[in-house]
């Protein structure tokens, strides 16, 4: 089992442009999320899904769209990258909610210049 | 809103030394308090969690409701331990976690 997997691994955009982030698992898990984690913070939810065809805001979803068309896979869009969405960006997923193990990807880092 | 606390953004300890890594919490309700560890060029994967009381790689960590602290103690580090910690939250009935800003534990030979 892959367990949790991202593409890309490293993306350098321009301001304005668009990119969409793939995260994929092959655990069969209802839960899905994307977090953030910038210098000498801890990671910050965006956005998460608690099954297909469901998504709903975290901590910091702004100027940030999602999409769980498929059980196995989150996307997160960036419509137009800004300098501050410099980041990298961490999925993870989960059986369920309750005292349930989060699995995490090995991070895309994305650069906006 | 809840918030996680680790004070030390670094740690160095020497090897066969006790270790703690603290973590304070604030949340009014009843929280889930997890330990998540990255290893170098390893992904972040979970330590343990304060509902199985168990002890992982000899780390152990007590919650503790009236201090609202889930510090994570090891008797006698090992410099296979040397990595970074992240204390982390979950709400009752949310979905999502809520990290710390880490510590970097460092174990000198």
């Amino acid at each position: 089992n892959a367990g949790v997997t991202q593409t890309p691994k490293f993306r350098v955009l321009k301001t304005g442009q668009s990119m969409t982030l793939l995260c994929a698992q092959d655990m069969n898990h209802e839960y899905m999320y994307w977090y953030r984690q910038d210098p000498g913070m801890g990671l910050r939810l965006i956005h998460y899904s608690v099954g297909e065809g469901t998504t709903a805001k975290g901590e910091v979803p702004d100027g940030y769209n999602v999409s769980r068309l498929k059980k196995q896979n989150f996307l997160l869009g960036l419509e137009s990258a800004a300098p501050s969405q410099t980041s990298v960006y961490f999925c993870a997923s989960s059986y369920g909610r309750t005292y349930n193990e989060q699995f995490f990807g090995p991070g895309t880092r994305l650069t906006v210049l | 809103a809840q918030r996680v606390t680790q004070p030390e953004k670094l740690l160095s300890v020497f090897k066969g030394a006790p270790v703690e890594l603290k973590c304070n919490y604030s949340y009014s309700g009843s929280p889930e308090l997890f330990w998540y560890v990255q290893y170098s060029r390893q992904r972040l994967q979970l330590l343990l969690r304060h509902i199985s009381r168990e002890s992982i790689k000899g780390f152990t960590a007590d919650l503790n409701k009236g201090e609202t602290s889930f510090h994570l103690k090891k008797p006698f580090a090992q410099e296979e331990d040397s990595a970074m910690y992240y204390c982390a939250l979950k709400r009752g009935g949310a979905d999502g976690l809520t990290f710390g800003k880490g510590t970097h534990l460092i174990i000198q030979p």
